[in-house]
């Protein structure tokens, strides 16, 4: 079976403060890879996504970068978290060919900028 | 631009009962994907049900069916025989067949927070 762990579950960070969150997937190769923010009470906005290693496109423009350095690795960094960073973040791999991929999600990380 | 509308912000059943969320999406393309995701409390994101715009046939899913009109550009879903395990945010979403520019995006409704009562 195919299984997306999220690392890590909860996080506390100061403002300013660099963030490093990892994203891996068992099961499958080559998988498209997503990264999504949910804040509060709302929907999610695409941040990320990866059809391959090394390939990155970015949805909006922020503090935030990802990388894709393994197969099955997707990490999200910020060299200096703002509060407006707090949210719940979930990864995603798609089923199927990108663009029209089914995606199923991890179980998310819960980031809490002070 | 597609967009996604959740018109209940809120809605209860009872447990065994049978209870329809709706969504309504709008949209000039004529091939796309469409999906229901439930989020319980631990907030991970299950996909529920899956439609392909092209397929006339109503996609179901062991209690979950969707009621797809796609002249009406309306894609609900039914929950039969209701669980407490169903109590979760359910949200609509939209995906197009086409692969360009924004088109590669989720389109996701607000949302519809689900209570089941024992």
């Amino acid at each position: 079976s195919q299984t997306i762990h999220q690392w890590p579950a909860t996080l506390v960070q100061p403002v300013g403060s660099p963030l490093s969150l990892e994203c891996t997937v068992e099961g499958t190769s080559n998988p498209n890879l997503y990264w999504y923010r949910q804040a509060a009470g709302r929907g999610l906005q695409l941040l990320f996504y990866s059809v391959g290693i090394g390939q990155i496109s970015s949805e909006v423009p922020q503090n935030l970068s990802a990388s894709r350095p393994q197969d099955r690795q997707f990490i999200l960094s910020s060299k200096k978290l703002l509060l407006s960073d707090s949210g719940f973040y979930l990864c995603a791999r798609g089923e199927g060919y990108f663009p029209t991929d089914t995606q199923y999600f991890g179980p998310g990380t819960r980031l809490t900028v002070l | 631009a597609q967009t996604v509308t959740q018109s209940q912000p809120e809605m209860s059943v009872q447990e065994a009962e049978t209870v329809t969320l709706s969504c309504t999406y709008d949209t000039s393309e004529s091939d796309y994907y469409l999906f229901w995701y439930k989020q319980p409390p631990s907030r991970q994101m299950i996909l529920v049900i899956r439609q392909e715009a092209y397929k006339q046939q109503n996609a179901t899913e062991n209690r979950f069916s969707v009621n797809f009109q796609k002249a009406a550009k309306s894609f609900s879903l039914k929950i039969s025989d209701s669980q407490l395990g169903d109590a979760a945010m359910y949200f609509c979403a939209y995906r197009s067949a086409y692969n360009a520019g924004n088109n590669r995006k989720l389109i996701w409704g607000l949302g519809t927070s689900l209570a089941v009562n024992p």
